[in-house]
């Protein structure tokens, strides 16, 4: 089957420095991406999402890339907080937008 | 008020045993799903509902039936637990047009001893 994120499972970064978390996507057909933002004992939430006819979008402290040509995703947290630290997923929509496959996570850690 | 709600949170239970995880959200959403994600975080689609209609069912053992008694409500019932299902199980909503966000719920995590 086609997988989602397979890159680093964890970053360490300091507080106040910026954090980029990469996703890679297998699935050029996707139309749609999202990253969410899992914390500790809860379910994953709404970051930041990007239509597949897009490069760039950008929200508060967070900016999402989207390279097709490499089928490559990042998420940019600016300023990084202790509050940023989670495990941010990347999602992949397709089929109608009915399917959603998540990628691996990428854990974040911030030193204070 | 929480959105999308899910009980019991913990489950402890012994192999063989059958149980059931509710799910319900208020937020009118005509999509629910379920997800399970393993020891190491990683999320995998299991059912989806559309209007109480099954739309997505992954290569689940069906000893996993999801029951949707109306569009707000998706429960999943486990007949013969094992040791294998010790997982967080994830209800998830999304509104069925013009919306790919999905509201999760905050998790059922199912232990079998």
């Amino acid at each position: 089957g086609e997988s989602v994120g397979l890159h680093l499972p964890t970053l360490s970064v300091q507080e106040g420095d910026n954090s980029i978390i990469n996703c890679a996507y297998s699935n050029s057909a996707s139309d749609y991406f999202i990253w969410y933002k899992q914390e500790s004992g809860k379910g994953p939430q709404f970051i930041i999402d990007i239509r597949s006819n897009m490069d760039k979008r950008q929200g508060q402290r967070v900016t999402v890339l989207l390279n097709k040509t490499v089928k490559h995703l990042s998420l940019q947290i600016a300023a990084t907080q202790p509050g940023d630290s989670a495990v941010y997923f990347c999602a992949e929509i397709s089929g109608g937008y009915q399917k959603v496959t998540f990628g691996t996570g990428t854990k974040l850690q911030v030193i204070p | 008020d929480t959105a999308v709600s899910q009980t019991p949170k913990y489950l402890v239970t012994q192999m063989g045993n059958d149980k059931s995880i509710k799910c319900e959200q208020n937020l009118g959403h005509d999509t629910m799903y379920w997800y399970k994600q393993d020891s190491k975080k990683f999320l995998k689609i299991m059912f989806s509902y559309n209007n109480k209609e099954l739309i997505i069912n992954e290569t689940v053992p069906n000893r996993f039936s999801p029951k949707s008694p109306d569009k707000a409500h998706l429960n999943l019932h486990i007949n013969s637990l094992e040791l294998g299902d010790s997982a967080v199980y994830f209800c998830a909503s999304r509104r069925d047009r013009g919306s790919e966000k999905l509201f999760f719920g905050s998790g059922t995590q199912l232990s079998v001893l």
